[in-house]
């Protein structure tokens, strides 16, 4: 089945850092690739999503790049801020077909210190 | 901006006792979704629905039902909590099943 890991947390970082989180996935077929952002006491919202090899999706100073070859899609972002600190997840879904479902991470809080 | 609500945000409850915990949407999205996230942050889908008079088990076996009566409402009932009821509930609505989901804020339940 499908299968998606992302680096364990948690991740701690001093403003103005540079962020990566590691995400790779196992899927059969071609999945779409997504990046959702937790805050603190809140559900889940989107940040950025790629739904085919190459594409790159980017939102709010972060960015993924979706990588056939390496069957990933690290998350990055070249400055944080203390507003950034959440729960990351990697999420994968197959296109096409009846088969809608998410497959998710495990999360990675991230914490950034002023 | 995502509408898609629900009730209560925090629940603290005796074993045995029936409750329902309430997620309604505005945005006339046919494919709903309840989440239960354990406190090492993981999600696993525990219910979903297609439309009206659909509804499907998910991933993790769950002894909570739900109903869908309305386009717009969701609810999740447990008839009978124990303190292995614990957890955060996350319902989430899309507009097809390929695209992305919409979040509620969670309510967080506590069994006694």
């Amino acid at each position: 089945g499908n299968s998606v890991t992302q680096m364990e947390g948690p991740v701690t970082l001093s403003e103005e850092a540079f962020l990566t989180i590691n995400c790779t996935y196992t899927a059969t077929g071609y999945p779409s690739l997504f990046w959702y952002v937790q805050y603190p006491g809140e559900g889940l919202q989107l940040l950025l999503k790629a739904t085919k090899a190459d594409d790159k999706g980017s939102n709010k100073g972060f960015e993924a790049t979706y990588r056939k070859e390496t069957t990933s899609f690290h998350l990055e972002k070249g400055s944080v801020q203390v507003s950034d600190s959440a729960v990351y997840f990697c999420i994968s879904q197959n296109s096409g077909g009846s088969n809608y479902k998410l497959t998710f991470g495990k999360g990675t809080l991230l914490t950034v210190n002023p | 901006e995502a509408d898609i609500y629900q009730t209560p945000r925090y629940l603290v409850i005796g074993t045995g006792k029936k409750i329902t915990l309430e997620c309604s949407q505005t945005m006339g999205h046919d494919k709903m979704y309840w989440y239960q996230q354990d406190p090492g942050m993981e999600l696993h889908l525990i219910h979903y629905s297609y439309g009206v008079n659909s509804t499907e088990k998910g991933d993790l076996s769950s002894e909570s039902t739900v109903s869908r009566i309305r386009t717009e409402h969701f609810p999740l009932t447990l008839e009978s909590a124990r303190p292995s009821h614990t957890s955060q509930y996350l319902c989430a609505s899309s507009e097809y099943v390929s695209y992305e989901q919409f979040f509620g804020p969670g309510t967080r339940l506590t069994v006694l």
